[in-house]
């Protein structure tokens, strides 16, 4: 069964406009970690916000929000004033793990376009 | 700091070939992750060091794909032989240690079999 679900295959955003990327998870692990990569065209992983399970506010880095709804287990990005810059694949993911260490697994994506 | 070093960026076989991919991590970072991203779907774990020692190597395909990180920096991933369906996106990553949560990327190699 997925780990990670992002439903979202494809989101057009205006520029200057918020948006928010759905993410579900599913874990039986008390302990865990989400989090939110960007993807450009040039491949790389770049790290954007990290929500800890026992976090009880919402994570914030500049314009990243995460969106941490426990009880649903889901875990929305928020990025708010949008940008061209902002136009890349971004994946969701969990951090579970134990006494041999934490593994992460990645949902399938979503591929932000903004317009101009 | 230096990022994630990995080489080469593109990559084209042929089916049944052998092809090997190298990664250097951020100095001092002890875990070192491999990930396959096939298009259009997020990475996959393959195998993941801490220093030279392999953590988990679960859905690495060991009949055909191996890994070594000889003195716990550097690290090589090999295909021997390759099949259509490698044809992915291989990501190193590397992390202080196994219970840190700040991955570090590298840009990838592409690798295309035909």
């Amino acid at each position: 069964a997925q780990k990670i679900t992002q439903t979202q295959p494809g989101m057009f955003v205006q520029e200057k406009e918020a948006v928010t990327l759905d993410c579900t998870y599913d874990t039986s692990d008390q302990s865990y970690g989400l989090f939110w990569y960007k993807q450009p065209s040039s491949g790389e992983m770049i790290f954007l916000i990290y929500q800890g399970s026992y976090d009880e506010q919402n994570a914030t880095e500049g314009r990243y929000s995460l969106n941490f709804q426990k009880a649903r287990k889901s875990a929305n990005l928020v990025i708010s004033a949008s940008q061209l810059g902002d136009s890349a694949m971004y994946f969701c993911a969990m951090r579970e793990g134990g006494a041999g260490g934490f593994k992460t697994i990645f949902g399938a994506g979503t591929r932000l376009f903004v317009k101009a | 700091e230096a990022g994630v070093a990995q080489s080469p960026r593109y990559k084209i076989i042929e089916k049944r070939q052998s092809v090997a991919f190298w990664c250097n991590p951020i100095s001092g970072h002890a875990t070192l992750y491999w990930y396959q991203q096939i298009l259009g779907q997020g990475p996959k774990l393959l195998i993941q060091f801490q220093n030279n020692g392999v953590v988990d190597d679960s859905q690495l395909p060991k009949d055909r794909f191996s890994a070594e990180r000889l003195k716990g920096v550097d690290s090589t991933l090999k295909i021997q032989p390759a099949k259509l369906e490698d044809s992915a996106v291989y990501l190193c990553a590397s992390s202080l240690d196994r219970f840190s949560y700040g991955y570090t990327f590298g840009s990838g190699t592409r690798l295309t079999v035909v």
